[in-house]
């Protein structure tokens, strides 16, 4: 069955500090896998988009990573900052038009 | 602001109702996507379309249609209202609909059915 899976559900950080979401799929067959990050109550916005042959892709502070074998992914915070609360989502792409979300970690940075 | 308008913001009705939420593409995108976002399910594809034309389906129940018109605005038309279709439904759009392409989502309707 395709799935998708995050881990942890909720974080806690201070602001400042680093930060590592975990995203596992066992979707076949892989297309893509995308990280969202989406505030409360409003529309995911796009982070990253990343294909089979991508390790690593960066939007800023953000960073992802793939690895396509084990079918994991990550996405890394730097120097948290109070607008990076919100949910984190990890999407995996089929190759069949279809999208397979996860059910995202919560994250809230405190000052 | 994604460029992606959705209306109307939140839309209260009654079981057995029918309702019909409305989407603009950001200028210039071809295809839109359709999405649920319930509290117990999470984010849920539903269908895409491009240049009028349906392109792929998700989890979408048969109580549910779609459609794209000639001037690339769509709607989403839900019939025989359960309480489970409460929910947020969030409008996606991109470029030409190519698996790689970055979406981008309207602010959603919240939908309440009572």
């Amino acid at each position: 069955k395709n799935q998708v899976e995050q881990s942890p559900q909720s974080l806690i950080i201070l602001e400042g500090k680093n930060c590592t979401l975990q995203c596992n799929y066992t979707v076949s067959p892989f297309s893509n896998l995308r990280w969202y990050k989406q505030d409360t109550g409003r529309g995911p916005v796009s982070l990253t988009i990343m294909t089979f042959s991508e390790n690593t892709k960066s939007n800023g502070r953000y960073t992802a990573t793939l690895d396509a074998d084990t079918k994991q992914s990550s996405l890394h915070i730097t120097a948290s900052q109070l607008s990076d609360s919100a949910s984190y989502i990890c999407v995996v792409n089929s190759g069949t038009y279809k999208y397979i979300f996860g059910t995202g970690t919560r994250l809230k940075v405190l000052a | 602001d994604s460029g992606v308008t959705q209306t109307p913001k939140h839309l209260i009705t009654a079981t057995g109702q029918r309702v019909t939420l409305r989407c603009s593409p950001r200028s210039g995108d071809l295809s839109v996507y359709w999405y649920q976002q319930s509290l117990d399910q999470g984010l849920q594809f539903l269908i895409q379309y491009y240049n009028g034309e349906e392109r792929a389906k998700g989890n979408i129940l048969e109580r549910f249609s779609a459609q794209q018109f000639p001037d690339l605005h769509s709607e989403l038309n839900l019939s025989s209202l359960e309480l489970g279709d409460s929910a947020l439904y969030f409008c996606a759009s991109s470029g030409s609909g190519a698996f790689q392409e970055t979406q981008y989502f309207g602010p959603g309707t919240r939908l309440l059915v009572l």
